[in-house]
């Protein structure tokens, strides 16, 4: 799998957008971007994916380069609760191991 | 609509001895995962599941070792705990129909003393 390169913290004020970006310039072609985050002491929780075209969900949207090497996930109007930790992963779906790799994220604050 | 549920949420252990953790999903989901946390880090797999019956090693499976007789259930265990096997567990499922995320059990909190 592709390594992902996130700042390691980022604050943002509570009610405007959290831009969290991550860079995979090694990516492959069939390899897709996911994002979870990680509220203090509990398990992962997904947040979205893309292959290449933009996403949106009641969560979050994805914004992919056109190159796909670097996106940019987007929390339109933070709250406290979205503090937590942010991790960008990028991997092949379908493979047999189906492994995801979680590395040490971007720990958003938000602030009131 | 419980999940992932694991137990137990917290134990202390003493070096040498043994303990399985349980994780229950009830989500009919295929693959199954063991992940490890420790303070400061990201997750690392331990071992996972793609299927009843079959366990296939991750990144740091030593000390440990994992049974799937169920499809609902995923187990691991310590045969003889060491202190750098402190850290919090969790487990993870998902199906192999379409291109979703994991869910995530709440953890378990293990302590080696």
């Amino acid at each position: 799998d592709a390594k992902t390169t996130q700042p390691p913290s980022m604050d943002c004020a509570e009610g405007r957008a959290a831009n969290l970006p991550c860079n995979h310039s090694t990516i492959s072609g069939n390899e897709y971007v996911y994002w979870y985050r990680q509220i203090h002491s509990q398990g992962p929780q997904y947040i979205i994916h893309g292959l290449k075209n933009n996403e949106t969900n009641e969560m979050a949207s994805l914004i992919i380069t056109e190159d796909r090497k670097s996106s940019t996930l987007i929390l339109p109007h933070a709250t406290l609760r979205d503090t937590a930790v942010y991790y960008c992963i990028v991997r092949v779906w379908g493979l047999g191991d189906n492994d995801m790799r979680f590395g040490a994220g971007t720990r958003l604050t938000v602030k009131p | 609509n419980a999940g992932v549920t694991q137990t137990p949420k917290f134990r202390v252990l003493k070096t040498g001895q043994s303990m399985t953790l349980l994780c229950a999903q009830d989500m009919n989901h295929e693959y199954m995962y063991w992940y490890r946390q420790d303070p400061g880090m990201g997750l690392r797999l331990i071992h996972y599941s793609v299927g009843e019956g079959t366990t296939a090693k991750g990144e740091v499976p030593d000390g440990y070792n994992v049974s799937r007789l169920k499809k609902q259930n995923f187990l691991l265990g310590l045969e003889s705990a060491a202190p750098s096997q402190t850290s919090v567990y969790f487990c993870a499922s998902r199906s192999f129909q379409g291109n979703y995320g994991y869910t995530f059990g709440s953890g378990t909190r293990l302590t080696v003393v």
